[in-house]
């Protein structure tokens, strides 16, 4: 079974720092990883998607990495701002066997604090 | 407006009672998928449909139950075989053929 860590937990930092946040997840037979943002009380919001054959994507001021090999992905936020106050979760994404239907296992978030 | 809608934004449930969260997209996607959140946890799978008519057990379905009659609607009913209903609940939909999942803005279950 695919099981999805992410550290730290939370993140508490002043405003224009640089971050990563890390991901790891035991099997490496992924189609792709996607990180989300959540903010409190509300849905997700898909940040980014790295196909299994890429090695990286970039969003205006985020940077996702991934290792396949070795189960890991970053997501890098550069000079983070309050906006970016929220929680960040990783989901795996593989598809089951005899299914065509692919499902997410998700990490359990970490929780960012951004103060002016 | 595209988009996922669940509905209600709160709900309150009395004990031995079933209850039923509503989950309406007009994306045109053809797989559906209910994810339980508690607290500091990740998203846990309850059901998914790719199709109408079809659905399958994810990884908690104990205590649930959905039904795809539609395209546009998967609701899912807590029933009261589930002791702990408590949670965060959403609702998520994806075209075939496509990576992403798109989420709705969620239910939150309490017990009276």
């Amino acid at each position: 079974k695919q099981e999805v860590t992410q550290i730290p937990a939370a993140l508490s930092v002043p405003e224009g720092e640089n971050l990563v946040l890390n991901c790891s997840f035991t099997d490496s037979a992924i189609y792709n990883l996607q990180w989300f943002r959540q903010d409190p009380g509300k849905g997700l919001t898909s940040l980014l998607l790295i196909q299994s054959s890429q090695r990286e994507q970039t969003s205006g001021r985020l940077n996702a990495s991934l290792d396949k090999s070795s189960g890991r992905s970053t997501l890098y936020i550069a000079a983070s701002q309050p906006g970016d106050s929220a929680t960040y979760l990783c989901a795996v994404h593989r598809g089951d066997r005899g299914s065509t239907l692919g499902r997410l296992y998700f990490g359990r978030g970490t929780q960012l604090t951004v103060w002016p | 407006d595209g988009g996922i809608t669940q509905s209600p934004k709160y709900l309150f449930r009395k004990e031995g009672q079933n209850v039923t969260l509503s989950c309406e997209q007009n994306l045109n996607h053809d797989a559906m998928y209910w994810y339980r959140q508690d607290p500091g946890q990740g998203l846990r799978l309850i059901y998914y449909s790719q199709i109408v008519n079809d659905f399958q057990k994810g990884d908690i379905a104990e205590g649930y139950s959905v039904s795809r009659e539609k395209k546009e609607s998967f609701p899912l009913t807590v029933t009261s075989a589930q002791k702990n209903p408590t949670a965060f609940y959403l609702c998520a939909s994806r075209k075939t053929h496509e990576e992403t999942q798109y989420f709705g803005p969620g239910t939150r279950l309490l017990v009276l």
